[in-house]
């Protein structure tokens, strides 16, 4: 069975500085990852997703992440964030492997951009 | 392209009603799922079907029932409503393994 942990329930960040949303997932087969932003009151929006290949994803609104197999890690960045990134940011696992269909989420991590 | 579709987006229910939460795909996705979300508690899947005709549970199934009877549509069921199933709902689809679900804008029930 998959699992997803968001180690931090809120983030709180001064406009213009970096920010790291971190994920680590558990998983006995390989997994697809993504991540979703959620505004107040909307559904869910994919920011990024790491099916295969290079590690680095870039994604949406200037984020990216990095998938560590081996830290069974995809920590979300943004080198310099906007008040408008204040949202609700979740991590979801799907398994790779054949009859594996459900999305496994995180309890998500809120970010909040300060002036 | 309307993408996911879920009506109503706010409805309040007394204890021991019954409605239902309906959801549509116009994307031709195989895969649809049921989701409710509480603070603090992330996206806990209810319900999901494959394809027309399968459902399966997911992680929190009691007090809710699925159907899908065509590759459109998705309603979730609420029998006897309870206040533990004040939340807010999503409804979301996928196409194919590996790629990313959609997401509707959700139904805020209240349950009292």
């Amino acid at each position: 069975a998959q699992s997803v942990t968001q180690l931090d329930s809120q983030v709180p960040v001064f406009e213009e500085a970096p920010v790291e949303l971190r994920c680590n997932y558990s998983s006995s087969v390989s997994v697809y990852l993504f991540w979703y932003v959620q505004y107040p009151n909307q559904g869910l929006q994919l920011l990024l997703k790491y099916l295969s290949g290079s590690t680095l994803v870039k994604g949406i609104n200037g984020f990216e992440a990095e998938f560590n197999k081996s830290q069974t890690s995809f920590h979300l960045r943004k080198p310099s964030v906007h008040i408008s990134d204040t949202a609700e940011y979740f991590c979801a696992v799907r398994g790779g492997g054949s009859g594996t269909y459900k999305y496994i989420f995180g309890t998500g991590t809120r970010l909040k951009v300060l002036a | 392209n309307a993408g996911v579709t879920q009506t109503p987006k706010f409805r309040i229910l007394k204890i021991g009603q019954s409605m239902t939460l309906q959801c549509a795909q116009d994307m031709n996705h195989n895969y649809m799922y049921w989701y409710r979300q509480d603070p603090g508690m992330g996206l806990k899947l209810i319900y999901y079907s494959v394809g027309a005709g399968i459902t399966d549970k997911g992680e929190v199934p009691n007090g809710y029932n699925v159907s899908r009877s065509t590759t459109e549509d998705f309603p979730l069921r609420l029998e006897l409503a309870a206040p533990s199933q004040t939340s807010v709902y999503f409804c979301a689809s996928s196409y194919s393994s590996g790629l990313e679900a959609f997401f509707g804008q959700g139904t805020r029930l209240t349950v009292v």
